[in-house]
């Protein structure tokens, strides 16, 4: 079964805005993950945060979590075209050693 | 290149047929993670193996198996295949503190005519 759900399902933006999409799961995590997906491609890892952190940078990527509202945001600020893709949260739940991903946002940043 | 070899990368077999996908994980990543991946879904977990050895099971179908090998390869084989079957199939593998994440590889896409 699916653990994140990803919100919004899709997303169209500017170049240069920022771009925020949510993840909500379910069971307590040990930490929980950021991918990017490009069409019918691999994913990529962009960003983890673990359970004990609140919030973490890599570059123009800015991921919160709230482990009592089970929630985790992720900020791409001055938006690329490049950046167009799918972005998926991943959630690896306490005990287990699986992760599971969501369906992903959709992102499209329009040059 | 991610580290993470899958082969082959395009298969195209009738129903009813049998295949199998292979995957290579990255140097010293000792889990190896499969995942399905339907038309415009999110990724489904299959099954996980650590160092030869089943950790866990997901979403696997009882027509699909998979092995990892003591060179630490893993293939996942899917036999009696229907259309429903048809989607891209991810190998990933990682390091057991999952200090970088998941790396995955770019995919096997089956197609089932």
């Amino acid at each position: 079964s699916q653990q994140g759900e990803e919100d919004p399902q899709a997303l169209s933006i500017q170049e240069g805005e920022n771009a925020t999409m949510n993840c909500s799961y379910k069971t307590s995590i040990n930490n929980l993950q950021w991918y990017r997906q490009n069409s019918g491609r691999g994913l990529v890892h962009l960003i983890l945060i673990r359970s004990n952190e609140r919030e973490k940078h890599s570059g123009r990527l800015r991921v919160t979590l709230d482990t009592s509202k089970k929630s985790s945001s992720l900020l791409i600020t001055a938006s690329r075209a490049a950046d167009t893709a799918s972005y998926f949260c991943a959630t690896d739940p306490y005990n287990n050693n699986d992760m599971r991903f969501g369906a992903g946002t959709r992102l499209t940043v329009k040059p | 290149d991610s580290g993470v070899t899958q082969t082959p990368k395009h298969l195209i077999t009738a129903t009813g047929q049998r295949v199998t996908l292979r995957c290579s994980p990255r140097s010293g990543d000792l889990s190896v993670y499969w995942y399905q991946q339907s038309l415009d879904q999110g990724l489904q977990f299959l099954i996980q193996y650590y160092n030869g050895e089943e950790r866990a099971k997901g979403n696997i179908l009882e027509r699909f198996s998979a092995q990892q090998f003591p060179d630490l390869h893993s293939e996942l084989n899917l036999s009696s295949l229907e259309l429903g079957d048809s989607a891209l199939y991810f190998c990933a593998s990682t390091q057991e503190d999952f200090a970088y994440g998941y790396t995955f590889g770019s995919g096997t896409r089956l197609t089932v005519v």
